[in-house]
């Protein structure tokens, strides 16, 4: 168990649908990272959050959006769902990550994997 | 622009020996650091072991080593008296640029054989 963790485990939706997959870090971590993996396109970072803020941004649609709360979960929103938005989204946390630091090692969550039908 | 090839698709491993997972990089940060996972069936991501670039020693985490060669941007994985439960898909990753975004090989899919 990395302590990092995700829900829901498993979601089906329709094209057209908006859902939102949340994630809490391990205790103690200050950024959160989301990634997408697909047959096609391997593992690809979305986006990370760094204590709240917006640090890095990745190959990111413009129907998906994240924030990082005060509590340091985070939610990525996927909007406008398209039958290619189907995949395993994961979410990591590290303690470090932020402007000028070092991350080291990054835990992943258990994932969410979405199909869109 | 940073990039990770992991060359071997597959690989077969008999049970009890040692294997070597080939990883290459390239990065024109002077400071960056190389990550293995494990990927099972079942799905989750399982950190294996890191390296930072600056690190002297090859890390070592029980029966995973990283074989560390900085001049020939190699980071390869060797996983020491194979088990059956080695069996998954492996991923070299790199710490890229700013903030500590993971770029991702296609990954290896190691099989263990009894």
């Amino acid at each position: 168990d990395s302590g990092v963790t995700q829900t829901p485990k498993h979601l089906i939706t329709a094209t057209g649908q908006r859902v939102t997959l949340r994630c809490s870090p391990r205790s103690g971590d200050l950024s959160v990272y989301w990634y997408q993996q697909s047959l096609d396109q391997g593992l690809q970072f979305l986006i990370q959050y760094y204590n709240g803020e917006e640090r890095a941004k990745g190959n990111i649609l413009e129907r998906f959006s994240a924030q990082q709360f005060p509590d340091l979960h985070s939610e990525l929103n996927l909007s406008s769902l398209e039958l290619g938005d189907s995949a395993l989204y994961f979410c990591a946390s590290s303690v470090g990550g932020g402007r000028g630091g070092e991350a080291h090692e990054q835990y992943f969550g258990p994932g969410t994997r979405l199909t869109v039908t | 622009a940073q990039k990770i090839t992991q060359t071997q698709p597959g690989m077969f491993v008999q049970e009890k020996e040692a294997v070597t997972l080939d990883c290459t990089y390239d990065t024109s940060d002077p400071s960056y650091g190389l990550f293995w996972y494990k990927q099972p069936s079942s799905g989750e991501m399982i950190f294996l072991i890191y390296q930072g670039s600056y690190d002297q020693q090859n890390a070592t985490e029980g029966r995973y080593s990283l074989n560390f060669q900085k001049a020939r941007k190699s980071a390869n994985l060797v996983i020491s008296a194979s088990q059956l439960g080695d069996s998954a898909m492996y991923f070299c990753a790199m710490r890229g640029g700013q903030g500590g975004k993971l770029i991702f090989g296609q990954g290896t899919e190691l099989s263990v054989k009894p």
